[in-house]
C-alpha cells in the first residue's frame, strides 16, 4: 500500500506571497492532518479534515487555511507568508478520526520563506 | 501553552545501553499517549503507543512506562543500538484527532 505523499517536497517563496501544498492519503483513509515542525516549537497541530469537513483547528492565524476533496486528497493554503512560516509541513492521514488512530506521516513539504 | 513536556532536548548513549525520554503532560482528558520515531528527511513513523488504563507498554527493544497519577511517560529504548539514531516525539490526544506533540529528543548512539 502506498504511503502518504506530499507534494512539492521542497519550496522557496518571498514574504507576501502565498502557497498551496498538497497532500494524497494512504488509500482508504478519511481523516487528514496537518503540522508544522519547526526546531523549536516541534510539532504544532494546525488542522484535521475528515469527510471533506474541518474537524478541529489548531491555534494558528487565518492565513492558514485548508481543505479536502472528495477522494480524502487534502491542499493546505498559507497567504500573506511571513518569515516565520518558513517550516516543515507534514501531513498525516488516518483511517477514521479519533484518539488512538495511527496517523502515518508523509515526509513533508520543506518551505523556505525568504 | 506546551500541552507536552519532553526531555532531556538531546541524548547520548553508548552502544548496548539503555536510552530513557520522559514526558509529562497536564491534560488529564488525553488517552492516547503514541510515541513517533523520525529520521532525517522522513516524517514521523509509530512506534509505541499506550492507553492510560495500562502502566507498561513493551514492544521489543521499547517499552512505555505510564504513570497516570504523576501524568508523567516515558520511553525506555533497551540495548540502544546506532541504527536507533533519531529523532523521538510523545504525544497525547483525547476524542478528536489532535495530537500534541513533544518538542523532541534527538537521540545519538555511539557504537
Amino acid at each position: 500500500k502506498a504511503g502518504v505523499t506530499q507534494t512539492p517536497r521542497y519550496l522557496i517563496k518571498t514574504r507576501g506571497q502565498q502557497v498551496t501544498l498538497s497532500c494524497s492519503p494512504i488509500s482508504g483513509h478519511r481523516s487528514v492532518s496537518w503540522y508544522q515542525q519547526t526546531p523549536g516549537q516541534g510539532l504544532q497541530f494546525l488542522f484535521e479534515y475528515f469527510s471533506e469537513t474541518q474537524r478541529n483547528k489548531g491555534n494558528f492565524p487565518g492565513r492558514f487555511s485548508g481543505r479536502q476533496f472528495s477522494n480524502s486528497r487534502s491542499e493546505m493554503n498559507v497567504s500573506t507568508l511571513e518569515l516565520g512560516d518558513s517550516a516543515l509541513y507534514l501531513c498525516a492521514s488516518s483511517r477514521t478520526s479519533g484518539s488512538g488512530e495511527t496517523q502515518y506521516f508523509g515526509p513533508g513539504t520543506r518551505l523556505l520563506v525568504l | 501553552q506546551q500541552q507536552v513536556k519532553q526531555s532531556p532536548q538531546s541524548l547520548i548513549v553508548q552502544k548496548g545501553g539503555i536510552s530513557i525520554i520522559n514526558c509529562a503532560y497536564e491534560n488529564t482528558a488525553f488517552d492516547y499517549f503514541p510515541w513517533y520515531q523520525q529520521f532525517p528527511g522522513k516524517g514521523p513513523a509509530l512506534l509505541i503507543a499506550i492507553r492510560p488504563d495500562v502502566s507498561e507498554k513493551k514492544e521489543g527493544r521499547f517499552t512505555i512506562s505510564f504513570n497516570k497519577s504523576a501524568k508523567q511517560f516515558s520511553l525506555h529504548i533497551m540495548d540502544s543500538q546506532p541504527g536507533d539514531s533519531a529523532t523521538y516525539f510523545c504525544a497525547a490526544s483525547f476524542i478528536m484527532a489532535q495530537f500534541y506533540f513533544g518538542t523532541g529528543t534527538s537521540l545519538t548512539v555511539i557504537p
